[in-house]
C-alpha cells in the first residue's frame, strides 16, 4: 500500500509569490490534515479537510487556504508569501471518521521564502 | 489554550540504557493521546494510540502509559538501541466532534550513544 506523498519535497519561493502544495494521502483514507513546523516549534495544526468539505482549521491568517477533490487528493495553497511562511509543512491521511484514529504522515514540503 | 509540554527536550543516553520521557495533556475534552516517532528526514510513525485511563501499550522495546485523570503519559524505551535515535513526539485530540485534528507538544530529542 502506498504511504502518504507530498509533492514537492522543496521549494524556494520570493516574497509576495503564492505557493501550492499538494498530498495524496493513503489509497482509502477521506481525511487530510495539514501541519506547519517552524523551528522551535512543535507541528501547528492548519486544516482538515474530510470528503472534499473543511472540518477544522487552525489558527493561522486568510492567506493559508486548502482544498480537498473527489479523489481525496489535497493541495494547500499559501498567497503573499512572507518570511517567516519558511517552514516545513506536513501533510497526514486518517481513514476514520473521529478522533483517535491514527494518522500516516507524509514526508513533507521544505518551503523557504527569500 | 490547549498546550502539551513534553520533557526532557532533549536526552542523550549511551547504547543498553533505558529511558522515559513525559508528555502532559489538558485532561478535560480528552480523547486520544498519540505518539510519534520521527527520524531525521523521514515521516513521523505512529506508536502507539491510547484512549483509555491506565492504558498500557507495548511494541518491542517501547511501552507507554496513560492517566487521563491527571493529565500525563509516559513513553518508555527499554535498553536503547543507537536505531532508536529520534524525536518522540506527543499529541492528543479532543473530544470535540469529528474531527483528526492532532495538537501537538514540541517533542523529546533522544540521542544514543553506541
Amino acid at each position: 500500500k502506498a504511504g502518504v506523498t507530498q509533492t514537492p519535497r522543496y521549494l524556494i519561493k520570493t516574497r509576495g509569490q503564492q505557493v501550492t502544495l499538494s498530498c495524496s494521502p493513503i489509497s482509502g483514507h477521506r481525511s487530510v490534515s495539514w501541519y506547519q513546523q517552524t523551528p522551535g516549534q512543535g507541528l501547528q495544526f492548519l486544516f482538515e479537510y474530510f470528503s472534499e468539505t473543511q472540518r477544522n482549521k487552525g489558527n493561522f491568517p486568510g492567506r493559508f487556504s486548502g482544498r480537498q477533490f473527489s479523489n481525496s487528493r489535497s493541495e494547500m495553497n499559501v498567497s503573499t508569501l512572507e518570511l517567516g511562511d519558511s517552514a516545513l509543512y506536513l501533510c497526514a491521511s486518517s481513514s476514520g471518521q473521529g478522533a483517535g484514529t491514527e494518522a500516516f504522515f507524509g514526508q513533507g514540503t521544505r518551503l523557504t521564502v527569500v | 489554550i490547549l498546550n502539551v509540554e513534553q520533557s526532557p527536550q532533549s536526552l542523550h543516553v549511551q547504547e543498553g540504557d533505558s529511558t522515559n520521557f513525559t508528555c502532559s495533556f489538558p485532561s478535560s475534552n480528552f480523547y486520544a493521546l498519540h505518539w510519534y516517532r520521527w527520524e531525521t528526514a523521514k515521516s513521523p510513525e505512529a506508536l502507539f494510540v491510547m484512549t483509555l485511563n491506565g492504558d498500557e501499550k507495548k511494541k518491542g522495546r517501547i511501552s507507554a502509559t496513560l492517566n487521563t485523570k491527571e493529565g500525563y503519559s509516559y513513553l518508555y524505551i527499554k535498553g536503547s538501541q543507537p536505531e532508536d535515535s529520534a524525536t518522540y513526539l506527543c499529541a492528543f485530540t479532543l473530544l470535540s466532534g469529528a474531527t483528526n485534528k492532532l495538537i501537538f507538544g514540541t517533542g523529546t530529542l533522544l540521542a544514543v550513544q553506541p
